[in-house]
């Protein structure tokens, strides 16, 4: 079965300061890999996905992340982190022939000090 | 083009009760997913439907069924309903079902305070 975890539920940084968020997964073969983001009262939005070839994915709001096979781990990062970025981020993983099935990880909260 | 519509957006029922969430999800769109979102378990996957078909299904119990209609437009409904069963209630469409080619749209939620 995949998994998928998150080490960090909670991270503060500074305004136009960088950021990077852990994502660690359980799959046998090559998932395909998401990364969505949640503002309260929202539903969710994709920021972006890896399903083969460059490791290196460029998303929407300046996000990107790289797939690390031999580490099992995508995480997301941001050069300068803006106020509008405060929401929750949620990684999650899916499989070829398994449809919009996907397994979520718990979750970062991300706030952004002034 | 509308986005992914959930109703009703709050509902508040009582232990024992039964409850039918509803999802219309974007034009053209083929395939809904639902989710349970909770602090304590999070996200978790309820079931897809594709063309009217159930593909793919969660770990849940029996009590908690959906269906999707010829226009695509999706419900899901839960009986008995247990404290547990509070949470926010997310739909999700694609246009086929394939994630590899097209993107999946949530919906705002539905909350659900059981009582």
């Amino acid at each position: 079965a995949q998994s998928v975890t998150q080490p960090d539920i909670h991270i503060t940084v500074s305004e136009g300061a960088s950021l990077e968020l852990r994502c660690n997964y359980s799959y046998g073969a090559t998932p395909y890999l998401f990364w969505y983001v949640q503002s309260p009262g929202q539903g969710l939005q994709l920021l972006l996905k890896y399903f083969s070839g460059d490791t290196l994915v460029q998303g929407i709001k300046g996000f990107e992340a790289e797939f690390k096979r031999s580490q099992s781990s995508f995480n997301l990062r941001k050069p300068s982190v803006h106020w509008s970025d405060a929401a929750e981020y949620f990684c999650a993983v899916g499989a070829p022939n398994a449809g919009n099935m996907l397994t979520f990880g718990g979750g970062t909260r991300l706030m952004v000090k002034p | 083009k509308a986005g992914v519509t959930q109703t009703p957006r709050y509902l508040i029922k009582t232990r024992g009760q039964q409850v039918t969430l509803s999802c219309s999800p974007i034009s053209g769109h083929r395939s809904v997913s639902w989710y349970q979102q909770t602090p304590g378990q999070g996200l978790q996957f309820l079931f897809e439907y594709f063309s009217e078909t159930q593909r793919n299904k969660g770990n849940f119990p029996g009590r908690f069924s959906g269906r999707q209609f010829s226009n695509s437009r999706s419900e899901m409904n839960v009986s008995t309903l247990e404290l547990g069963d509070s949470a926010l209630y997310l739909c999700a469409s694609s246009l086929d079902g394939n994630p590899d080619r097209h993107e999946q749209y949530f919906g705002p939620g539905t909350r659900l305070t059981v009582t």
